[in-house]
């Protein structure tokens, strides 16, 4: 019963570098999103997918991309990482939306850029 | 300037005490209101929901109130335990999207 399953827990970057994050979930759900928490501050909306094929920006998507390559994957990808893109990022998903239905939680990525 | 405030910030308490965490909010318009507990280094995990009809609801220890018409909403903590440390983030949700809180990071102390 793995929920939703986030890689690396962990990363360090040089600027510059790209990666991509990998989140999948295994509870049938069609929508799925990406956010980063920063100290102080709530949880924000990077992008969100509300079924397989759709995906959308939300408040902060400058220097992210995202792939929905099926129902249960949603992948975050930075192109060039800044130090600015320091963060905890979350994947999360529910049934559907609007948010009537309960969001669950990744473990969360811990990235650093220097 | 965010549309879910929470307060305070921190807070640190003895084992066996209560404690009320409050939550204000701007969002409109309203579709649901939860809290959600997140232990260090997990993801947020939902603890209540509430929606505009419902003024009280309780999980166990934890109360939820909420106050449609003033939009503020109450987290109560019971009889405190070292397991209750984590932060506790209000989620105000309008017809499509979550609006988060900061969060409040409790401690609780033995």
């Amino acid at each position: 019963n793995a929920g939703v399953t986030q890689t690396p827990k962990f990363q360090v970057l040089k600027t510059g570098q790209s990666m991509t994050l990998q989140c999948a979930q295994d509870m049938n759900h069609n929508s799925m999103y990406w956010y980063r928490q920063d100290p102080g501050m709530g949880l924000r909306l990077i992008y969100y997918s509300a079924s397989e094929g759709t995906t959308d920006k939300g408040e902060v998507p400058n220097g992210y991309n995202v792939s929905r390559l099926n129902k249960r994957e949603f992948s975050l990808r930075l192109e060039s990482a800044a130090p600015s893109q320091t963060s905890v990022y979350f994947c999360a998903s529910s049934v559907y939306r609007p948010t009537d239905t309960e969001a669950f939680f990744g473990q969360g990525t811990r990235l650093t850029v220097v | 300037k965010n549309q879910v405030e929470q307060s305070p910030q921190s807070l640190i308490i003895l084992e066996g005490k209560n404690c009320t965490l409050q939550c204000n909010y701007t969002v409109s318009p309203f579709s649901n209101l939860r809290w959600y507990k997140q232990d260090t280094g997990r993801g947020p995990v939902s603890l209540t929901i509430m929606t505009f009809s419902e003024n009280t609801k309780s999980n166990g220890r934890y109360t939820a109130t909420l106050d449609a018409d003033t939009k503020q909403s109450s987290l109560h903590i019971t009889a405190s335990q070292l397991s209750d440390s984590a932060s506790y983030i209000c989620v105000v949700s309008d017809v499509g999207d979550m609006r988060f809180g900061a969060g409040t990071r409790l401690t609780v102390k033995p």
